[in-house]
């Protein structure tokens, strides 16, 4: 069935520092490509989201790219701050009527002071 | 708007109960789904739904029911609890499905 790796599972950069965490997936039919955040004891809320259309997206610090050959795409985060210390999940799916999504198994990221 | 919301928040069940976990959304989403994330992990698919009437398995459906009636409503049953299904059960929504997903607040559940 479909999957998606992600790395690394636990990430710690210093903060003003980038972090940057890849995901891999294996539906070559995927088109839809969103990053979830999860603080410790809350709901996961939506970041950023790509598809297959663009190689490349951003909003402020954060920034994803696709590469739709390597089957692969990342999310970079620049000049890290205390409140970036989250869980954060890459997810895969179809743009179709019935599509499901599949995350990866998520990356806890740190900030150092 | 409220978004989604679930009840309960937390419960604990004795091995070969049952319950029913509660979804509502108020944005006349579409779309509603049920995962499971179990401690340290991510979230894995139970069920889902694409319109009232209209349900479908996940990853992960085995020990697990649901039905949708209507649009705001999503509920997860769990028949005969076992260890294994010690989770946190997330429901979410969208207005179709390769879109934003928007999250509960989720429930704690131990099964002892």
């Amino acid at each position: 069935g479909e999957n998606v790796e992600q790395h690394p599972s636990t990430l710690s950069v210093q903060e003003g520092d980038s972090a940057v965490i890849k995901c891999t997936y294996s539906d070559s039919a995927s088109n839809y490509f969103p990053w979830y955040k999860q603080e410790l004891g809350k709901r996961p809320q939506l970041i950023i989201d790509i598809r297959s259309n663009v190689g490349e997206k951003k909003d402020q610090r954060i920034a994803v790219t696709l590469n739709k050959t390597a089957k692969h795409f990342s999310l970079h985060i620049t000049e890290t701050q205390p409140e970036d210390s989250a869980v954060y999940f890459c997810a895969a799916s179809r743009y179709s009527s019935a599509s499901k999504i599949i995350f990866g198994s998520g990356t806890r990221l740190s900030i150092r002071p | 708007n409220a978004g989604v919301t679930q009840t309960p928040k937390f419960r604990i069940l004795k091995i070969g109960q049952s319950m029913t976990l509660q979804c509502t959304q108020d944005m006349n989403h579409n779309y509603m789904y049920w995962y499971r994330q179990d401690p340290g992990m991510g979230l894995k698919l139970i069920y889902y739904s694409v319109g009232a009437g209209i349900t479908d398995k996940g990853e992960v459906p085995n020990g697990y029911n649901v039905s949708r009636s209507t649009t705001e409503d999503f509920p997860l049953r769990l028949e005969l609890a076992a260890p294994s299904q010690t989770s946190v059960y997330f429901c979410a929504s969208s207005i179709q499905g390769p879109n934003e997903q928007f999250f509960g607040p989720g429930t704690r559940l131990t099964v002892l």
